[in-house]
């Protein structure tokens, strides 16, 4: 069965430093993996996608992931943290290869900014 | 502008009552999901609907129902059943060569006392 695991429920970091959110998933089949961003009492925003095309992946907002099957990874990444980055973030793989399958999500990780 | 549209977002109820959660969405997607999100939880699936007329339960259907009369919409209705509905819901889609990619509603925060 697919899981994905969110290490650490809550990352704190200063403006300007490298941002590292991390997440391991299983999956029995090559899997689709998402990392979407929700800001408080709002839906989620996707960040970035890996479909199978290049293991490293760039998002909006400078944000980029690489997936490492190896590791079964696919961590969350940013040179440099800013205040507006502060929000919750969460982590996705696809349940099986088939059309319309709803995905499986982590915990999620909360991203505090201290200036 | 296309997008999913979820109402209202504050909804308030009495325990013993049915409530039901409107999800409307211009996209054109064919598969429409019903999640819900407790703190620390993440997100669990409630009902997931890949076309009309047809949906499956999720992980934690139980004392929910839905339906899919329209493409546009997909309504929840959260019963009386559901031991523990305080929570908020989001909605989302998927469009065919989207590859899984999700859209989410602004979502419903549903307080039940």
């Amino acid at each position: 069965a697919q899981s994905v695991t969110q290490l650490g429920s809550h990352v704190s970091v200063s403006e300007g430093a490298l941002v590292l959110l991390r997440c391991n998933y299983s999956s029995s089949v090559p899997p689709y993996l998402f990392w979407y961003v929700q800001y408080p009492n709002q839906g989620l925003q996707l960040l970035l996608k890996y479909t199978s095309a290049a293991t490293l992946v760039k998002g909006i907002n400078g944000f980029e992931a690489e997936f490492k099957k190896s590791e079964t990874s696919f961590h969350l990444t940013k040179p440099s943290a800013h205040m507006s980055d502060a929000a919750e973030y969460f982590c996705a793989v696809t349940r099986a290869n088939q059309a319309g399958t709803a995905l499986i999500f982590g915990k999620g990780t909360t991203l505090s900014v201290s200036s | 502008d296309g997008g999913i549209t979820q109402s209202p977002k504050y909804l308030f109820r009495k325990e013993g009552q049915n409530v039901t959660l409107s999800c409307e969405q211009n996209l054109n997607h064919d598969a429409m999901y019903w999640y819900r999100q407790d703190p620390g939880q993440g997100l669990r699936l409630i009902y997931y609907s890949q076309i009309v007329n047809d949906f499956q339960k999720g992980d934690i259907a139980e004392g929910y129902s839905v339906s899919r009369e329209k493409k546009e919409s997909f309504p929840l209705t959260v019963t009386s059943a559901q031991k523990n509905p305080t929570a908020f819901y989001l909605c989302a889609s998927t469009g065919q060569g989207s590859r899984h990619e999700q859209y989410f509603g602004p979502g419903t925060r549903l307080t039940v006392t």
